[in-house]
Formats: C-alpha cells, sequence, structure tokens
C-alpha cells in the first residue's frame, strides 16, 4: 500500500538552529500538508501546499517555517530558529484531492534543546 | 474561535461491546467529518468520513452525522482489544477552503479481553 515517508524520524537540536524536516508524499497525490502534535495536545494544521505554493497556513507558521517542493519528490518543512516551544511530532501528509481524504506519514519527532 | 470538542475519556468497553465516541464542532457551516485512529505514538490513520447527515457503515464502523445538532458519532462494533486506540475526530471548516482539518483533543478508548 502507498504510503507517505518522512525522514528524520527523530531530530534533536539546540534552540536557534535551522532544522529541516523532509517528507516524500505518495507519488499521485497532488496536495500536501504539514501538521504537528505536541505531547498529549491535539493535531494542529500549520500548512498545505498545491500547485508548488502555499495554499493555506495557520497562525502557528510564522515567518520562522517555510515549505518546498524541491524535487518533485520531496516535501520538505524548514524550521530556520527552533524555539524550544517547537518540540512536538511533526505529520508529514497528503490526499489525491482537496478533500481533505488525507493519509499520513509515520511523523518526525522534534526535541529543541 | 472554531472548535472540536469530544470527551478525552478514556471510554472503557468489554471485548464484542459497543463502543461509541462522539464528537461535536462548533462551526455550523462545516462540511466534512472525518474519523482517524491513533495509537500510542503513531499517526493518525483514517478510519472513516462522511459528507452527509446519517449513518455510513464500514464493515464494524458506523459513522452517523447529524448537522442541525453539530453532532458526529463512531460506532465500534464487536470491539476488540486491538481497537484500543485514541480516535480523533476531525472537521472541515467551510470558511477555511477545502485546505485544513481541525481536530479534536481524541478520545481514548480502551477494549479490555
Amino acid at each position: 500500500e502507498p504510503e507517505v515517508t518522512q525522514t528524520p524520524s527523530h531530530q534533536v537540536t539546540q534552540m536557534g538552529q535551522e532544522v529541516i524536516l523532509r517528507c516524500v508524499p505518495i507519488s499521485n497525490h497532488l496536495y500536501f500538508y504539514w501538521y504537528r502534535q505536541i505531547l498529549g495536545q491535539k493535531v494542529e494544521f500549520l500548512v498545505s501546499f498545491y500547485n508548488n505554493e502555499i495554499s493555506e497556513k495557520s497562525e502557528i507558521f510564522d515567518d520562522q517555517f517555510s515549505v518546498e517542493r524541491p524535487d518533485g519528490s520531496n516535501f520538505t518543512l524548514k524550521i530556520r530558529s527552533t524555539k524550544l516551544e517547537d518540540s512536538a511530532m511533526y505529520f508529514c501528509a497528503s490526499s489525491p484531492t482537496g478533500a481533505n481524504v488525507l493519509t499520513f506519514g509515520a511523523g518526525s519527532r522534534l526535541t529543541v534543546l | 474561535q472554531k472548535e472540536v470538542e469530544q470527551n478525552s475519556g478514556p471510554l472503557s468497553v468489554p471485548e464484542g461491546a459497543i463502543a461509541s465516541l462522539n464528537c461535536t464542532y462548533s462551526d455550523r457551516g462545516s462540511q466534512s467529518f472525518f474519523w482517524y485512529r491513533q495509537y500510542s505514538g503513531k499517526s493518525p490513520e483514517l478510519i472513516m468520513f462522511i459528507y452527509s447527515n446519517g449513518d455510513k457503515e464500514d464493515g464494524r464502523f458506523t459513522a452517523q452525522l447529524n448537522k442541525a445538532s453539530q453532532y458526529v458519532s463512531l460506532l465500534i462494533r464487536d470491539s476488540q482489544p486491538s481497537d484500543s486506540a485514541t480516535y480523533l475526530c476531525a472537521v472541515n471548516l467551510v470558511d477555511t477552503g477545502f485546505q485544513k482539518l481541525v481536530f479534536g483533543t481524541g478520545t481514548r478508548l480502551l477494549v479490555s479481553p
């Protein structure tokens, strides 16, 4: 069964460092998303991406966040200067249409020290 | 603030019983409703989605939607210990287009053998 692949599975970084989380969405999907889940809390929307541009973003997705689809297969989330409160599980998801029937990746756990 | 509310549980049921999980949402214009299952430390996995008032059945799972009451539920028949997980209700908010899901905090289900 097709799956969304995320790397790394766990990253530990120092506050203020840049982090790039990588995702390979399902190949025939057109819509890509990043969500995050702080430990013990709800899954929160960060950003959606379609046709090589951001289609929607949340208030969490401020100037320190960016997304990119550099090569037609990868979909990346960059956090420019990490803060302690960025520690969370980051989930990439994709869907074939904009109907939000999402397939999630296994997640990348980010720990900011 | 548009919200999705769920009882955090845990909801405890014996094996073979029916588990009933409930969710309310605040945005009357919401159009798409999703149930995800999340095992501890894992990513959300789509169980069902429902768009129209009434019931939708898929195997042991039945989703029920009542837009007038802003209420969506998930019934799990013949519950199994492997169904023990957190069940996330998610709603697509109409004023954000079709690009964003808002999740509830989830209901933890425990099925005892």
